[in-house]
């Protein structure tokens, strides 16, 4: 079935600095993949779509500097928190897929947290 | 915009009993797809099953299969012979047939079996 890696698993970083998140489709070409956040005990909510070859599209109230996507590939998304702070720290997880699909598959998530 | 509800937000049976978790939506849309997810304390996010708007045969998979009420817009996951594995929360989430291919989640239920 369709995998999709997510790498690292978990990070730590000081405050003030940027750590990036990549997440691979390994057996097929994601066109699109979508980024989300949860927190403990919540849902998923969805941070951001990304397009291979074109800007990424924010959910409201998700601030565009401070979580940069990239989709330079039919194959790689990147999430990179730039000037990250305690409050950045969550779980983030990616996913692909769709409709050719018939569904989604997840990445295993990153916990991020900033010291 | 769509919604989704699961108001359950914890739920508990017995290991080998039957526990049926329930989903509500809304939509002004007649073509989409619904989705149960399962994250264990791993965290990864796995389909459990899914179930495409147009067809009204209930969608089964082993020990799990839905109740989908199109017209109630009900969309229930029924989990048999539960075991201690099935121990995570679920999520129950929409897509629609056109657009971006959003996944629209719901709150989750946390699901404990009991031995």
């Amino acid at each position: 079935g369709a995998v999709v890696s997510q790498h690292p698993s978990r990070v730590i970083c000081k405050s003030g600095t940027s750590v990036k998140i990549e997440c691979r489709s390994l057996d097929f070409q994601a066109t699109t993949m979508f980024w989300y956040r949860q927190f403990p005990k919540q849902s998923l909510m969805l941070m951001a779509t990304s397009n291979e070859g074109s800007k990424a599209t924010y959910e409201q109230g998700v601030e565009k500097d401070k979580f940069l996507i990239n989709h330079a590939s039919l194959t790689l998304s990147t999430l990179t928190v730039t000037s990250a702070h305690p409050e950045d720290s969550s779980f983030y997880i990616c996913s692909a897929g769709g409709q050719f699909l018939r569904g989604y598959t997840f990445g295993s998530g990153t916990r991020l947290t900033v010291v | 915009a769509q919604t989704v509800t699961q108001s359950q937000p914890e739920m508990s049976v017995q290991e080998a009993e039957t526990v049926t978790l329930s989903c509500t939506y809304d939509t002004s849309e007649n073509n989409y797809y619904l989705f149960w997810y399962k994250q264990p304390p791993s965290r990864q996010m796995i389909l459990v099953i899914r179930q495409e708007a147009y067809k009204q045969q209930n969608a089964t998979e082993n020990r799990f299969s839905v109740n989908f009420q199109k017209a109630a817009k009900s969309f229930s996951l029924k989990i048999s012979d539960s075991q201690l594995g099935d121990t995570a929360m679920y999520f129950c989430a929409f897509m629609s047939d056109f657009g971006n291919e959003k996944l629209t989640f719901g709150t989750g239920t946390r699901l404990t079996i009991i031995p």
